[in-house]
């Protein structure tokens, strides 16, 4: 079966980056898109960008431009988000989830909060 | 960027009766239109994808139907495990956008 399995809590101080990870199982990694998303408790949720695995080409939201960086490892199944120049403004919960077209998003990681704190 | 706006933004009904959710989009989108839940604490779960396919798995009780800006998503008979938000997606054009979501309860 599918699985999307994101990495642990992180507590980063300000101006600090961090990298998430999604480590994925069960389908054919290195032809697939991943998806990377942004959702403050409560609030609703923000597309940040899309990487093919194939090829390890993107695409950004423009609001995150400068701000997230997407690889993937293929040889590891995994795909990576690096996040720059932490501020609070960044705490939030981060997902990773598969996007298989036509359906969209079908999978999806279990989340990751990202706390910036000093 | 296209908005995406839901309504109502919260929703009391009873056990058993039918639910429409709203979502319009300030552009035509063309169908590409999914439906997501979520639970508290948990990642979203995809329902329905461009506009009125029903995901693998998702009780026929979910659907959707729309076309142009407006998009609905209908239960046609609500039970207490369909106690979630729920947000609407467009995938039309970049940058994907969601609405602002609509919060289900049980009357």
């Amino acid at each position: 079966q599918v699985k999307l399995q994101q990495s642990g809590a992180e507590l980063v101080k300000p101006g600090a980056s961090v990298k998430l990870s999604c480590k994925t199982s069960g389908y054919t990694f290195s032809t697939s898109y991943m998806s990377w998303f942004k959702q403050i408790p409560g609030q609703s949720i923000e597309w940040i960008g899309m990487i093919y695995a194939g090829d390890g080409g993107t695409g950004y939201n423009q609001k995150f431009k400068g701000k997230a960086t997407l690889t993937v490892d293929t040889s590891s199944s995994t795909a990576y988000m690096d996040l720059s120049s932490l501020t609070t403004e960044d705490s939030a919960v981060y997902f990773c989830a598969r996007n298989e077209q036509p359906r969209g998003f079908d999978y999806w990681g279990q989340g990751v909060m990202v706390t910036v704190s000093s | 960027d296209i908005q995406m706006t839901q309504s109502p933004s919260f929703l009391s009904a009873s056990v058993g009766e039918r639910v429409t959710l709203s979502c319009k989009a300030s552009q035509n989108i063309n169908k590409y239109l999914d439906w997501y839940q979520q639970k508290l604490g948990e990642a979203p779960k995809l329902l329905i994808y461009n506009t009125n396919n029903l995901h693998t798995g998702i009780p026929s009780r979910f659907s959707g139907s729309g076309s142009g800006t407006d998009y609905t998503l209908t239960i046609s008979s609500l039970q207490p495990e369909d106690v979630a938000t729920y947000f609407c997606l467009q995938r039309n054009s970049w940058p994907l956008t969601f609405g602002s979501g609509t919060k289900l309860e049980i009357k």
